[in-house]
């Protein structure tokens, strides 16, 4: 079955330390993303990709860093300049052209700095 | 400034009954609309997309006022696996990534 994978499912990270959330769909979708979700928040975009090997800032960048070297994955990597990096991170893929069937999400890694 | 509103609820409603609710948002220029729905510590899962005209899927309709600028979920005969977040998502005219905005989610607890 197709579908979008996020690992690990629970991560936790020391101060100062980088960490690299995984995911990878098989969808053959073109555009993927990252979202951020806090307690009783909205999804928060961190980065986008709409094509491999280029990728867009969201709102809340800061402290993020990706890649998309392949068609398939799009890690996040949260580094030691994100201030407040305890939440749950959510990947999504999507075709443009379908816009209409919105997005596909992973099931998510929750992050908890220890 | 774009902005999904939402009542964040929680709404306690008995089993069997039905129950809607509604979102607002501030972007004359958004186009299209979804309903996603969010269950505890998982990820949003697409519940349907909203049509100009206004959309069935058994038991949940969605309907759109775009004049007024919200649209809303009804749920009739809920079941107790009803219970969960339901999000609000609205996308811009043209938008990619950007251009996509989620509420923060209406609370919806169906009691035996």
């Amino acid at each position: 079955d197709g579908g979008i994978t996020q690992s690990p499912k629970y991560l936790f990270r020391k101060e100062g330390q980088n960490v690299t959330l995984s995911c990878e769909q098989n969808l053959n979708h073109d555009a993927m993303y990252w979202y951020r979700q806090d307690p009783g928040q909205g999804l928060r975009l961190i980065y986008y990709s709409q094509i491999v090997n280029d990728f867009q800032k969201g709102d809340i960048a800061e402290g993020y860093s990706v890649s998309r070297e392949k068609k398939e994955s799009f890690p996040l990597t949260v580094t030691s300049a994100q201030k407040n990096p305890t939440a749950f991170y959510l990947c999504a893929s999507s075709n443009e052209g379908q816009a209409l069937y919105g997005y596909t999400f992973g099931s998510g890694t929750r992050l908890t700095v220890v | 400034r774009k902005e999904v509103e939402q009542d964040p609820g929680p709404f306690n409603v008995p089993e069997g009954a039905t129950v809607a609710f509604n979102c607002t948002y501030s972007n004359s220029a958004s186009q299209s609309f979804f309903w996603y729905r969010q269950d505890c510590r998982k990820e949003p899962k697409l519940l349907m997309s909203v049509y100009s005209s206004g959309n069935e899927d058994g038991r949940f309709t969605a309907q759109l006022n775009r004049a007024s600028q919200y649209i809303s979920l009804l749920i009739r005969d809920s079941k107790l696996s009803d219970s969960a977040t339901y999000l609000c998502v609205v996308r811009l005219q043209g938008g990619g990534a950007d251009g996509l905005t989620f509420g923060k989610g209406t609370h919806l607890i169906i009691q035996p």
